[in-house]
């Protein structure tokens, strides 16, 4: 059964640091979203990318945020410069549509900032 | 007007009870409402989904009820088994939206 993969599954990084969050999406998907979870809480959304861009965003997702395809299989997400509040789960998912259809998910990458 | 809550934070059954997850949404533009089911070390997976035009969504002994007027829906598991023992999200999402509005998340434990 296709699922989706992120790696690594756990980053440990120092504050002020760039980390950069892969994922393999499901092959023949077409709409890849970034969600994270702080421990303890809930399931925080913070972006979708459709068509090479970006399609809806969270306040969350400022500048020290990016995404990008780079290749016709990964999605990245790059936090430029790590907080100690950017420490959490971070969850890629896709779908093969937008909007009211099944996201899949990934086992997420557990990020640590020290 | 985004929030999505979801009570309770933590339930305990025994196995054969009737769990019953509830949330409630104040986002009239909501139009997709979806529960997901994480097991420790997983990504959140998808169990059963439901829209406003109907009432109740049965599959296997997984169970929504939707409540327009109240802004409400519940998920019942019917004769709950050790196995189902996990966090339980309801989310929503609304028309022209790619994001899913998580609630917060119930911890279900079945005992044998």
């Amino acid at each position: 059964e296709p699922e989706v993969t992120q790696t690594p599954s756990h980053q440990v990084t120092q504050m002020g640091q760039e980390v950069i969050l892969r994922c393999v999406p499901i092959s023949n998907h077409l709409y890849f979203y970034w969600y994270r979870q702080i421990l303890g809480q809930k399931v925080e959304f913070l972006v979708s990318f459709y068509n090479n861009e970006i399609s809806e965003k969270s306040e969350i997702f400022d500048d020290q945020f990016s995404v990008e395809r780079p290749d016709g299989s990964n999605f990245t997400l790059k936090i430029r410069s790590t907080k100690l509040e950017d420490s959490a789960m971070y969850f890629c998912a896709s779908s093969s549509l937008g909007g009211r259809t099944e996201q899949f998910f990934g086992p997420g990458t557990r990020l640590t900032v020290l | 007007q985004q929030q999505v809550k979801q009570s309770p934070q933590s339930l305990i059954v025994q196995k054969g009870g009737i769990p019953i997850i509830n949330c409630a949404y104040e986002n009239t533009a909501f139009d997709y409402f979806p529960w997901y089911q994480q097991f420790p070390g997983k990504g959140p997976a998808l169990l059963i989904a439901i829209r406003p035009d109907v009432s109740e969504k049965k599959e296997g002994r997984f169970t929504i009820s939707f409540n327009k007027s109240a802004k409400q829906f519940s998920l019942h598991i019917m004769d709950s088994q050790p196995g189902d023992s996990a966090t339980y999200f309801c989310a929503a999402s609304g028309a022209g939206s790619y994001q899913l509005t998580f609630g917060k998340g119930t911890k279900l434990s079945v005992i044998p």
